[in-house]
């Protein structure tokens, strides 16, 4: 089983749209969450973390559930330049400062 | 200002050969990372520098693979008797000092065995 766990999409929704992406990870250690964004055929960039209480920034909001090891992502009114690959990213504390990386959920926003 | 930079940004090896990618991380940046991703997947760890120390190499995922950052500056990925299944995208990243998670990514080295 993989530590970060992603449905790959891909996720097609019109523009204006909300979408949310979920999360799961394995290890019950894991300390911190990130998610970056990845468009096709770039590096991936630091989006946002993930905080246990929950946080936002403009239309995104991201989401923390400790108990069902789960991380979600929000996105409120979709744009065309939303349209990458979100990945979902854990650090466990105990590993140092690696992040694990998900394989990343698809999304494609359409006119 | 600048960013990671990688070189070279392509790369086509014959099975066998060996390669050296390398990593110019951001100014100041203690800490370098590098990533191995393949095609539809996100990043794998490979190996983690703080300065010119070597404190993580867990990812690499063979003994053909070995990283250096002699100057805590530059960083080198070697990888002998290439194979084809080494065929990837291999990212450096830095971070700046209290920050591991904000990692900055180059653009990659893109290697394809043959």
């Amino acid at each position: 089983r993989k530590e970060v766990e992603q449905d790959p999409g891909p996720f097609n929704v019109p523009e204006g749209a909300t979408v949310a992406f979920n999360c799961t990870y394995s290890n019950s250690a894991s300390q911190s969450f990130f998610w970056y964004r990845q468009d096709c055929r770039k590096e991936p960039k630091l989006l946002m973390s993930v905080y246990s209480s929950g946080n936002e920034d403009g239309r995104f909001t991201a989401q923390l559930n400790r108990a069902s090891q789960y991380i979600s992502l929000l996105i409120r009114d979709s744009k065309l330049s939303d349209s990458a690959t979100y990945l979902c990213v854990v650090n466990w504390g105990g590993g140092g400062n690696k992040l694990t990386f998900g394989t990343g959920t698809q999304l494609k926003v359409e006119l | 200002g600048a960013g990671v930079s990688q070189s070279p940004r392509y790369k086509v090896a014959k099975r066998g050969q060996d390669v050296a990618l390398r990593c110019d991380p951001i100014s100041g940046h203690v800490s370098l990372f590098w990533y191995q991703q393949a095609l539809g997947q996100g990043p794998e760890f490979l190996t983690y520098f703080q300065n010119e120390a070597q404190l993580d190499k867990s990812g690499l995922p063979s003994d053909r693979f070995f990283a250096e950052r002699p100057e805590g500056s530059v960083s080198t990925l070697k990888i002998q008797r290439t194979q084809q299944e080494d065929s990837a995208v291999y990212l450096c990243a830095s971070s700046p000092p209290g920050t591991y998670y904000e990692q900055y990514f180059g653009p990659g080295t893109r290697l394809t065995v043959t």
